[in-house]
């Protein structure tokens, strides 16, 4: 089944500098690659997510970066603030409407003011 | 807000007891996903459903099962409860043919 990795497990950051996540995976298959942000005593909150047909997404502070010959995507947050203070998980599927999501492990990332 | 409900809360109860989760997906979702996050295993899919029907299966383990009802809410069954069964679990649901989950605000269920 698929295998997915994310570094790192925290990262800590100035307030204003950039944030970078990296996550490997290994079905070769997989297609779809969502990033959640969670809160603590909340869900996942769906915040950008990218299919496997194309290489780079951005919406406004936050991007994310798919090579599909290394099998690897990457979340980019610039002008980090505050509320970006969460846990954020990479995830994977093959999509199709019939499968569910394989995560990482997860990245704490800490907004330093 | 994501939409998606579920119910209760919070759950505490003992060893080998059985309870019911519940969930209520988005207006117009067909499809829901349970999820269970611990610390060890991290989050982890469980099963999916769709429109009543069982479409994709994850490491759900034959003490847990799970159903979507007619009118498209969701319940998970957790039986012979083990200590090993504290977590929190999660629903998810999207829009048919849809990639995008969301998800709800989950169960914490704690085994005493």
């Amino acid at each position: 089944g698929e295998n997915v990795e994310q570094h790192p497990s925290t990262l800590s950051v100035q307030e204003g500098d950039s944030a970078v996540i990296k996550c490997t995976y290994s079905d070769s298959a997989s297609n779809y690659f969502p990033w959640y942000k969670q809160e603590l005593g909340k869900g996942p909150q769906l915040i950008i997510d990218i299919r496997s047909n194309v290489g780079e997404k951005k919406d406004q502070r936050i991007a994310v970066t798919l090579n599909k010959t290394a099998k690897h995507f990457s979340l980019h947050i610039t002008e980090t603030q505050p509320e970006d203070s969460a846990v954020y998980f990479c995830a994977a599927s093959r999509g199709g409407g019939a499968d569910g999501l394989t995560f990482g492990k997860g990245t704490h990332l800490i907004i330093q003011p | 807000d994501s939409g998606v409900t579920q119910t209760p809360k919070h759950l505490i109860t003992a060893t080998g007891q059985r309870v019911t989760l519940r969930c209520s997906p988005r207006s117009g979702d067909l499809s829901v996903y349970w999820y269970q996050q611990s610390l060890d295993q991290g989050l982890q899919f469980l099963i999916q459903y769709y429109n009543g029907e069982e479409r994709a299966k994850g490491n759900i383990l034959e003490r847990f099962s799970a159903q979507q009802f007619p009118d498209l809410h969701s319940e998970l069954n957790l039986s012979s409860l083990e200590l090993g069964d504290s977590a929190l679990y999660f629903c998810a649901s999207s829009v048919v043919g849809g990639l995008e989950q969301f998800f709800g605000p989950g169960t914490r269920l704690t085994v005493l």
